[in-house]
């Protein structure tokens, strides 16, 4: 069974902090993925990784760095938090290939005071 | 510019009957088309999946039937159970990188 795991399930941090969130999968996917999910929106792209040291931007990757330093684990950095960084984030992975179905951890909730 | 839709915010039906959920697309490139389902405070569960080569498919009470020519999918669940309950999101994918499209979610409320 895939497991993909978010460090926090619950985070608070202030503006202007630099805020890690980090994800782990145990299935040796080739793919990862950040999204954010807000009410009305549905989960939008923020940044995604298809192999270790490979990024790609989503389609709401301002504001937000990534990497990808070994297989299983995909870090979301937000450089300087802001409050409408407030939100949920989701991490999911894949493997490579197409018309495969993503697993998703359970996501952080982070608030940006 | 919105390419998956779900123009439903919220379904509610009574346990035991059935629940159709919709979802429209505008890529004609999507190929792929995937149901989740999530709960508070979880992450999306996969449901089901059907790739653009066939017009329906089946997985227990769950059936997702897609109409290309419409640009259209959508998920029947029957019988409804009240642990149905969630919200659902459809999703859609036209590449080999595995990045899937999402639509805004359907809240769905199953009355015991």
């Amino acid at each position: 069974d895939v497991k993909v795991t978010q460090s926090s399930r619950y985070l608070v941090k202030r503006t202007g902090e630099k805020v890690f969130l980090e994800c782990v999968q145990d299935m040796d996917h080739e793919n990862m993925f950040w999204y954010r999910q807000d009410p009305g929106l549905g989960l939008r792209l923020i940044y995604f990784s298809y192999d270790v040291k490979m990024k790609e931007k989503g389609d709401i990757p301002e504001g937000y760095s990534v990497s990808r330093e070994k297989k299983e684990r995909f870090s979301l950095i937000l450089e300087s938090a802001s409050t409408n960084q407030t939100s949920m984030y989701l991490c999911a992975s894949s493997p490579a290939g197409s018309n495969q179905p993503q697993h998703f951890g359970d996501g952080t909730r982070l608030s940006i005071l | 510019d919105q390419q998956v839709k779900q123009n439903s915010p919220s379904l509610s039906v009574q346990e035991g009957r059935i629940s159709i959920l919709n979802c429209d697309y505008t890529n004609s490139m999507f190929d792929y088309f995937l149901w989740y389902k999530k709960y508070p405070a979880e992450g999306p569960t996969f449901l089901i999946s059907i790739s653009s080569i066939k017009d329906k498919n089946e997985d227990g009470r769950f059936t997702v039937f897609l109409n290309k020519s419409a640009k259209h999918l959508s998920l029947h669940i029957v019988p409804s159970q009240p642990g149905d309950s969630a919200v659902y999101f459809c999703a859609a994918s036209g590449n080999t990188a595995g990045k899937l499209i999402f639509g805004q979610g359907t809240t769905l409320q199953v009355k015991p």
